[in-house]
């Protein structure tokens, strides 16, 4: 069965400090992947996607992710953390026979002084 | 323009008003969805619309009742809800056609949902 898995529900860094969030997924075939970030009460804004090709990709807000198929996952990185990025963090995969989209439970990121 | 807008923003109902959640968008696409998201959860798929007719239900209640009237637009019609009811709303919408798994979906804001 297909699966998106966030081990770490929440995450808290040191503003300036290097960002790590953890996917790891269960697919058959060759996923769609994509990274959504929600702030509170608001809707989700899509952060970068993974169709094929370069398995390494650049997102917005300087967010970027690594696709690794012999680890199953997608992490979410950016080398210098703002106040701003405090929000949840969704991870999905985008089923390729239709338009269902399976999303990971989040990660809640914590961004202190 | 990658905007999805949502009416309203916050929204208190009794058990037995009737009332309805709008979305619309206007880039074109073809493929418009519900989510419910509770506190601290992701969102989980409601109502599918691909082309204008329904394409997936996820067992809904039949108290949500989803009408497509044209390709811009998407409504929700809520009716004798439950307090366990009581979420937010999402409305996401993408290009729809073959291989939608690809389809990046664009969110609205969304609606506060309280049902008293």
């Amino acid at each position: 069965a297909q699966s998106v898995t966030q081990p770490d529900i929440h995450i808290t860094v040191s503003e300036g400090a290097s960002l790590e969030l953890r996917c790891n997924y269960s697919y058959g075939a060759t996923p769609y992947l994509f990274w959504y970030v929600q702030s509170p009460g608001q809707g989700l804004q899509l952060l970068l996607k993974y169709f094929s090709g370069d398995t390494l990709v650049q997102g917005i807000k300087g967010f970027e992710a690594e696709f690794k198929r012999s680890q199953s996952s997608f992490n979410l990185r950016k080398p210098s953390v703002h106040w701003s990025d405090a929000a949840e963090y969704f991870c999905a995969v985008g089923h390729t026979g239709g338009f269902k989209t399976i999303f990971g439970a989040g990660t809640r990121l914590f961004v202190k002084a | 323009d990658t905007e999805v807008t949502q009416t309203p923003k916050h929204l208190v109902m009794g058990m037995t008003n009737k009332k309805s959640l709008k979305c619309e968008q206007h880039m074109g696409h073809r493929a418009m969805y519900w989510y419910k998201q509770k506190a601290k959860k992701p969102p989980e798929l409601m109502f599918v619309y691909s082309y204008e007719k329904l394409s997936i239900n996820e067992s809904v209640p039949s108290r949500f009742s989803p009408e497509c009237p044209n390709s811009s637009l998407l409504n929700l019609h809520l009716h004798a809800l439950q307090p366990e009811d009581s979420a937010l709303y999402l409305c996401a919408s993408s290009q729809g056609g073959r291989g939608s798994g690809k389809n990046i979906q664009y969110f609205g804001a969304g609606t506060r949902l309280s049902v008293l």
